[in-house]
């Protein structure tokens, strides 16, 4: 089993169209969890960390994290073509964010 | 402000050949980390210095090393080039050495022929 898991996708959805985002880690002791939006050719981008169970909102973005279930999804509100991109989940390790275990990341297109 | 800086940006090597990249942290940053990102996959964690010492490392071999200098600058030395090291590396600085909110620099793409 994969340490963080992602649907490859790719996953396209129309524009203004709220996009679903979804990631699982295996290690119960991972205390910190971050999504970074990565554009082709680019390197990675932090667009939100989250820290506790519930919800964590910033502007379009959602992030919620359930640590019984070890989940954690990332809600994009009023896609944009914009926001076309692969969005990587990244869970810290063994109780420290000193090193962050990613997923394959999710192929994300936001159509005209 | 200034941003991570990476160079070079590409380059090629054969087998059993020598590299080293380099990275510049973003002002006011004390810590670096590197990362692998081969084509399709997520970054993979190689080490992170702090303090001009190694803090933590990552599933690979001792033929990656690396350094970090006083203004907190990092070098990753990757020695007897091997095919499959053929990826994007990944310099990302931070405050701190406990944090996962990272700074990536654009990279240095490795062709290892």
């Amino acid at each position: 089993q994969k340490e963080v898991e992602q649907n490859s996708g790719p996953l396209s959805v129309p524009e203004g169209a709220i996009a679903s985002l979804n990631c699982t880690y295996s290690d119960r002791g991972s205390q910190s969890f971050f999504w970074y939006r990565q554009y082709s050719g680019k390197s990675p981008e932090l667009i939100m960390s989250i820290y506790s169970n519930g919800d964590k909102e910033d502007g379009r973005f959602t992030a919620q994290l359930n640590k019984a279930s070890q989940y954690v999804s990332l809600l994009i509100r009023d896609s944009q073509p914009s926001d076309s991109a692969t969005y990587l989940c990244a869970v810290n390790v063994g109780g420290s964010a000193r090193q962050l275990t990613f997923g394959s990341g999710t192929q994300l297109t936001v159509l005209p | 402000e200034t941003g991570v800086t990476q160079s070079p940006t590409h380059l090629i090597k054969t087998r059993g050949q020598q590299v080293t990249l380099r990275c510049s942290s973003q002002s006011g940053h004390n810590t670096v980390s590197w990362y692998q990102q081969a084509l399709g996959q997520g970054p993979q964690f190689i080490f992170q210095y702090y303090r001009e010492e190694e803090n933590g490392r990552g599933n690979f071999p001792p033929r990656f090393s690396g350094l970090q200098f006083p203004n907190y600058s990092s070098e990753l030395n990757v020695n007897a080039l091997e095919l499959d090291d053929s990826a994007l590396y990944l310099c990302a600085s931070s405050w701190g050495i406990d944090t996962g909110e990272l700074f990536f620099g654009e990279g240095s793409r490795l062709t290892v022929l």
